[in-house]
Order: structure tokens, then C-alpha cells, then sequence
């Protein structure tokens, strides 16, 4: 089956520092990839994502790379600001046939951003 | 603003009330999605619609009935829920076809049930 870890949160940071967060993912298949971001109160907003291997999904100062041969994506921010702190889920999804296909998220990793 | 919305934002509700929850998407996706999202636990997907049929059922107590009239909109109709029941509830839609599998998301109802 399918699965996304992700590191466990919550993850603490002063603005400005370096900001990883570990992605992993099993697949039967070849998935996509993707960073969704929850701000307080508010659903969850697509933050950038890949589609095949080496590809690297960015948006908003973040990145992440799809690395096959470790089978992870990792979110990167070289500096972070107070307004990034949310929940960032690591999610995959497995398309063969081209019809709706689910999502599968792993558990969200809490960021704090203190000024 | 991602293009689906969602009333209401916030519902409370008592252990025998009906309510439906509504989504709206305006971004001509022909797939739906529910997801309940609980404290401390991943998000789990509860349905799919696509093309306005149910594709994907993940073991949902039949108290939550889905209702998906047209592509454009969703309904989760509840009633005899159990407190465990409180969550945010997310739609989402998306289209559907190879690299087409990207989600949007609403803001979600916050569902608590006394």
C-alpha cells in the first residue's frame, strides 16, 4: 500500500533560520508528489508539488525535491518568516487510470516561527 | 481563495440533529472529495465523486451520507452523530486524467457535536 511519513513536530524556529522537514513515502507505482500547507482555522492550501523523479516543486521560498532513489521529498526554506508558521502535510497519489485517485497525507509536522 | 467553498464554517449540533454540510467548487473539476481532519490524526478520506458518481467509500458509519447532484457541488448529510464525530470536515475537488490530480481544498466546516 501506500504510506507518507513525515518527521514528527512540533518544530520550533527563530525567523530567519533554515527550515527542513522530512518527507519519506512508500508507493506501489510511480506517485506525485506534494507539500500542502494549513494555516490556523483555515483548510489545507497546495504549497508546491512534482510529478517524476529529480523534478523540483518550489513556491513562496520553498522547495522540495523528488529523490526516487531515497524515495523522499523534503520541504526546504532557506529563511523562515513568522507568517510561515502552520501545518505541513506531505501527501502522494498514485494515478494509473486517470480517474479520481486519493490523496494519502501523512500526519502534518506543526511549524513555529518566532520572531 | 482556492476556488471551493463551504457552509457552514462552524456548526454545532446536538446527538439527534440532521444538518448537511454544502460544498462549491467554481473551478470546473469534475471529481469531489470529504475528508474529515481530527486532532492529532491524519487526515482521512471518507469519499469520492466522480463525474457525480461515488467512486470510494472508506468505511463510513452510514450516519454520514454523501450527496453529489452535480459536479460542481457536494453535500455531506449527518444526523445521530456521536461526539468522536467532531472534527473539521474538508471538501475538495480536482480534475481527473494523468498529472490533472492536484486537490483544492475549501476551508472546512468545524463540526462539533454535544
Amino acid at each position: 500500500g501506500n504510506s507518507v511519513t513525515q518527521m514528527e513536530g512540533p518544530v520550533t524556529l527563530s525567523e530567519e533560520a533554515f527550515l527542513t522537514i522530512n518527507c519519506t513515502y512508500t508507493a506501489t507505482g510511480y506517485p506525485s508528489l506534494f507539500w500542502y500547507v494549513q494555516y490556523p482555522g483555515e483548510g489545507l492550501q497546495l504549497l508546491l508539488k512534482a510529478t517524476k523523479a529529480d523534478d523540483k516543486g518550489s513556491n513562496k521560498g520553498f522547495e522540495a525535491t523528488y529523490r526516487k532513489e531515497t524515495t523522499s521529498f523534503h520541504l526546504e526554506k532557506g529563511s523562515v518568516q513568522v507568517s510561515d508558521s502552520a501545518v505541513y502535510f506531505c501527501a502522494l497519489i498514485v494515478d494509473f487510470s486517470g480517474s479520481a485517485r486519493q490523496l494519502t497525507f501523512g500526519s502534518g509536522t506543526q511549524l513555529t516561527v518566532l520572531p | 481563495e482556492t476556488g471551493v467553498t463551504q457552509t457552514p464554517r462552524h456548526l454545532v449540533m446536538g446527538m439527534t440533529n440532521k444538518k448537511s454540510l454544502k460544498c462549491e467548487q467554481h473551478l470546473g473539476h469534475n471529481a469531489m472529495y470529504w475528508y474529515k481532519q481530527s486532532a492529532k490524526k491524519p487526515l482521512e478520506l471518507m469519499f469520492v465523486y466522480n463525474f457525480k458518481e461515488q467512486t470510494e467509500n472508506n468505511s463510513v458509519p452510514s450516519r454520514f451520507s454523501p450527496e453529489c447532484p452535480n459536479s460542481s457541488h457536494l453535500f455531506l448529510h449527518l444526523h445521530t452523530l456521536q461526539p468522536e464525530d467532531s472534527a473539521l470536515y474538508l471538501c475538495a475537488s480536482s480534475r481527473t486524467g494523468r498529472n490533472q490530480e492536484t486537490q483544492y481544498f475549501g476551508p472546512g466546516t468545524r463540526l462539533l457535536v454535544l
